[in-house]
């Protein structure tokens, strides 16, 4: 099952550039998608999300950009910070299956001081 | 700030044993979900609870498996004999509104060993 499709396992970037994490996924069912942060022997952490209506949702350092065309979508971190350094993961909900997550494999980020 | 609390931690079982996986949900949340992370895997959603009874699971969530809310404020997964392929990371997570206003708060995981 690769709806959701995290195509870089890792990305490497230096202390207070951009970081850009993307994303894509298969199913145009798919309508609302959030991005999660999960530390080693921790939960993933609600970090931000974007409804299929909006093509773009700020909130502080992250910016979430859905371009529904392409059924894609990425995480921008800017200025990245050492604290930064996780795994990423995308989550798409459908909108049959309303309570469902369905996550990508997973993007490790790591920011260098 | 409130948060989804597991226990345990981390439990090794025999294959064949019934494994019972505690979570305590954020108080005032409605929506209860089960996910599992097999080592090396994407987080996989198992089974989601809402009004004392399953809304939605996953092909994952067999017979093998129950959730239950047994006292109003713990939310249970049993698998009942347990496989090795059962090994896995179990995150429990809640949410105020289910998904269609709001995100999920996971708690910290399970680890569950199946030898």
């Amino acid at each position: 099952d690769q709806q959701v499709k995290q195509n870089s396992p890792s990305l490497s970037v230096q202390e207070g550039r951009i970081s850009i994490l993307n994303c894509d996924y298969t199913n145009s069912m798919f309508d609302y998608f959030l991005w999660y942060k999960k530390y080693p022997a921790e939960g993933p952490t609600f970090l931000i999300s974007i409804s299929s209506i909006k093509d773009k949702n700020e909130d502080g350092r992250f910016t979430v950009f859905l371009n529904k065309s392409a059924k894609h979508l990425s995480l921008h971190i800017v200025p990245s910070q050492p604290g930064d350094s996780a795994v990423y993961f995308c989550a798409a909900r459908n909108n049959n299956a309303g309570n469902m997550l369905t996550f990508g494999g997973g993007t490790r980020l790591m920011v260098k001081p | 700030e409130p948060e989804v609390t597991q226990t345990p931690s981390h439990q090794v079982t025999q294959m064949g044993q019934e494994v019972i996986l505690r979570c305590v949900p954020i108080s005032n949340h409605l929506y209860f979900y089960w996910y599992r992370q097999i080592l090396g895997q994407k987080v996989e959603f198992l089974v989601s609870f809402y009004n004392n009874e399953i809304s939605e699971k996953s092909e994952i969530f067999d017979d093998q498996f129950s959730v239950e809310r047994p006292d109003g404020s713990n939310f249970t997964l049993k698998i009942r004999s347990t496989k090795l392929e059962d090994s896995a990371m179990y995150f429990c997570a809640s949410s105020e509104q289910g998904l269609s206003t709001g995100e999920l708060f996971f708690g910290e995981g399970s680890r569950l060993t199946v030898l």
